[in-house]
């Protein structure tokens, strides 16, 4: 159980351009999802946390503007990078909490690796 | 404000040399101690959680323990599959289900 796609896997595209990153729950509803980013070898830095039927909550630093978070059901939310630059390139994860275990353990998707040219 | 620092950075073991990593938290309120396995290129794979102090918990070759100030991830016969960067994380009471991690610490283990 607590299984968390991603989709793609792998996105590559031109400097300006936007690009859709979707995160899915796939045996269990998650209220909150969370949105991460890591660099080459460095640990995970929260980008925001994603509410179903809410606004997101970003982090300090974080540009809401260019990193738009939508929760649109209990199994999905979305992080779409607009006009992304070269420094938008990084490893952005997803995970959700299953509120069915009573845990607070978060579980992970596989991530999507971003490159922009 | 909440942290976790996780020693050493990286650590290589033969196979069969057991070890522990470490991570170590000031985190208000601890409302879990998580720790996570993460291989290159891929998500974080959730390992165990902790409650309490004294609490232990097992996996196979993996356990982990939990003081009022520390984890340690003790690994007892490792394999080289086993190499991969192993992270801890917090969770703090309140309102944020937010989690703090540590930067982790890289374990290759040689055949």
């Amino acid at each position: 159980g607590a299984v968390v796609s991603q989709h793609p896997s792998r996105v590559i595209c031109k400097s300006g351009t936007s690009v859709k990153i979707e995160c899915r729950s796939l045996d269990f509803q998650a209220t909150t999802m969370f949105w991460y980013r890591q660099f080459p070898k460095q640990s995970l830095m929260l980008m925001a946390t994603s509410n179903e039927g809410s606004k997101a909550t970003y982090e300090q630093g974080v540009e809401k503007d260019k990193f738009l978070i939508n929760h649109a059901s209990l199994t999905l939310s979305t992080l779409t990078v607009t006009s992304a630059h070269p420094e938008d390139s990084s490893f952005y994860i997803c995970s959700a909490r299953d509120p069915g275990t009573g845990g607070y353990e978060q579980y992970f998707g596989p991530g999507t690796r971003l490159t922009v040219t | 404000e909440d942290q976790v620092t996780q020693s050493p950075e990286a650590l290589r073991l033969q196979e069969g040399e057991s070890s522990s990593l470490n991570c170590s938290y000031t985190v208000s309120g601890l409302r879990g101690l998580f720790w996570y396995r993460q291989d290159p290129g891929k998500g974080p794979e959730f390992l165990f959680t902790l409650y309490s102090a004294g609490e232990e918990k097992e996996k196979e070759r993996l356990k982990a323990t939990l003081t009022k100030k520390e984890s340690f991830l003790h690994i007892t016969a490792p394999k080289p599959e086993d190499s991969a960067t192993y992270l801890c994380a917090g969770g703090s009471q309140g309102g944020s289900e937010k989690l703090v991690f540590g930067k982790g610490t890289k374990l290759t283990v040689n055949p």
